[in-house]
């Protein structure tokens, strides 16, 4: 059974401090690993990976996949209130039959002022 | 450029009733993959549609049900509603095999 975990569930951390969240998966045919942040409803959309080894970067947040691990992890440096929320990794398999994503259950990160 | 768009945002039923929800796809995406996210998980596939057919499902009983139209737009009807059916239900679009953009949900809450 394809499976995607997250940890920790759960962070607390102060501006300013930077964050590692972890993904890791198990899954048949990988063909991509995307992570979303969700504040209220919908996830918006961060990162999509592919290729190991490679870091994504946008502003403060970055991100990198390990496909001899078959793990990510998620950056954030120097925290702010407004990066409070949920993040969500999700994977995409390589089939022809369509191109669901399967979740983890989610990291809560709150930054406190 | 409108993103993905859901309608209604929040909606409430009863326990047996029927409900429909909608779905606007982000311009220029095709494919329309439907989520249900309980309180404190992850979302979970429902369906998948591209070219006006159901290409994949999830774990999902048949009381689940979808159609997309040909503007791409899709409906997700869910019959016999349960309570455990209450939960966020995320629409997301992609242009054929790419990277999901989802909508702000619906908020279901079945009573």
């Amino acid at each position: 059974e394809d499976k995607v975990v997250q940890s920790p569930l759960s962070l607390v951390v102060h501006e300013g401090d930077t964050v590692t969240l972890n993904c890791s998966y198990e899954v048949t045919n990988f063909r991509s690993l995307l992570w979303y942040k969700q504040e209220k409803k919908a996830p918006t959309f961060l990162f999509m990976l592919t290729s190991s080894g490679i870091e994504k970067k946008s502003g403060r947040l970055s991100s990198i996949l390990d496909k001899k691990e078959l793990s990510s992890i998620l950056n954030i440096t120097a925290t702010q209130t407004g990066d409070s929320a949920i993040y969500l990794c999700a994977v995409q398999m390589n089939n022809n039959a369509g191109n669901m994503l399967t979740f983890g259950g989610g990291t809560r990160l709150m930054v406190k002022p | 450029d409108a993103g993905v768009t859901q309608s209604p945002t929040h909606l409430i039923k009863t326990r047996g009733q029927q409900v429909t929800l909608r779905c606007s796809p982000k311009s220029g995406h095709d494919t329309v993959s439907w989520y249900q996210q309980a309180l404190g998980q992850g979302p979970q596939f429902i369906f998948q549609y591209y070219e006006e057919e159901e290409r994949q499902r999830g774990n999902f009983p048949d009381r689940f049900s979808g159609h997309q139209f040909p503007n791409y737009s899709s409906e997700l009807n869910v019959n016999a509603l349960l309570l455990g059916d209450s939960a966020l239900y995320l629409c997301a679009s992609s242009p054929g095999r790419g990277g999901a953009f989802f909508g702000q949900g619906t908020r279901l809450t079945v009573v």
